[in-house]
């Protein structure tokens, strides 16, 4: 399976502020995920990354809030924009290989103040 | 709407006594139903994929099996170290491959 590096591994933010995320696989893949994992509560889609196009967001999610890059088929950055305390969660990005499986990156975990 | 629901929130155990985690589901088709491990600090990690329903899988003490309706994860015997949080996901059948999740059950397992 795929090592996935994800940077920070967690900060501490201002309100107001934005904060991204980097997502670094150590093999080419087509298609990464970004999820976001709020204390007590599962695992949410938050959009798809294809490299070479726009991303796809999920209902509830904006692109203006959670700006989303793929450059190259090894990385991906998500921004979190004009952050507040809701925002804070753990934010975990994750790549598809072989039969649907995904693996995940160790998340980034983001406190706002 | 996709839908996964996990029981029990959280299980203890004690060293070698056996016991199932629950995952039923509700979705538009599906892909593949998904278990993944998660320990404090870190990202789920991959334990198992089922396509169809009657499918079982094996990892050392764990067994997953399939209904048209539900996932159990069976616990064999379980060792202090089989403790973490159990995620249950489904990948529905249209879409860019997403994972719907469960909110998981959180596993103790006493020496």
């Amino acid at each position: 399976s795929a090592v996935i590096s994800q940077k920070p591994s967690r900060d501490i933010c201002q309100r107001g502020t934005s904060l991204t995320i980097q997502c670094q696989v150590d093999s080419q893949v087509t298609m990464m995920f970004w999820y976001r994992q709020q204390p007590g509560q599962s695992l949410t889609l938050i959009a798809t990354a294809n490299q070479g196009s726009e991303a796809t967001y999920e209902s509830g999610f904006v692109i203006d809030k959670f700006p989303i890059s793929r450059p190259n088929l090894t990385f991906s950055t998500l921004t979190v924009s004009n952050m507040s305390p809701e925002d804070s969660s753990i934010y975990l990005c994750s790549v598809g290989q072989g039969e649907n499986i995904q693996y995940f990156g160790a998340g980034t975990r983001l406190s706002v103040l | 709407e996709d839908q996964v629901t996990q029981s029990p929130e959280a299980l203890r155990l004690q060293e070698g006594e056996s016991s199932s985690l629950n995952c039923s589901y509700t979705v538009s088709g599906l892909r593949g139903l998904f278990w993944y491990r998660q320990d404090p600090g870190k990202g789920p990690e991959f334990l198992f994929t089922l396509y169809s329903a009657g499918e079982e899988k094996e990892k050392e003490r764990l067994k997953a099996t399939l209904t048209k309706k539900e996932s159990f994860l069976h616990i064999t015997a379980p060792k202090p170290e089989d403790s973490a949080t159990y995620l249950c996901a489904v990948q529905p059948a249209t879409g860019f491959q997403k994972l719907v999740f469960g909110t998981g059950t959180r596993l103790l397992v006493s020496p």
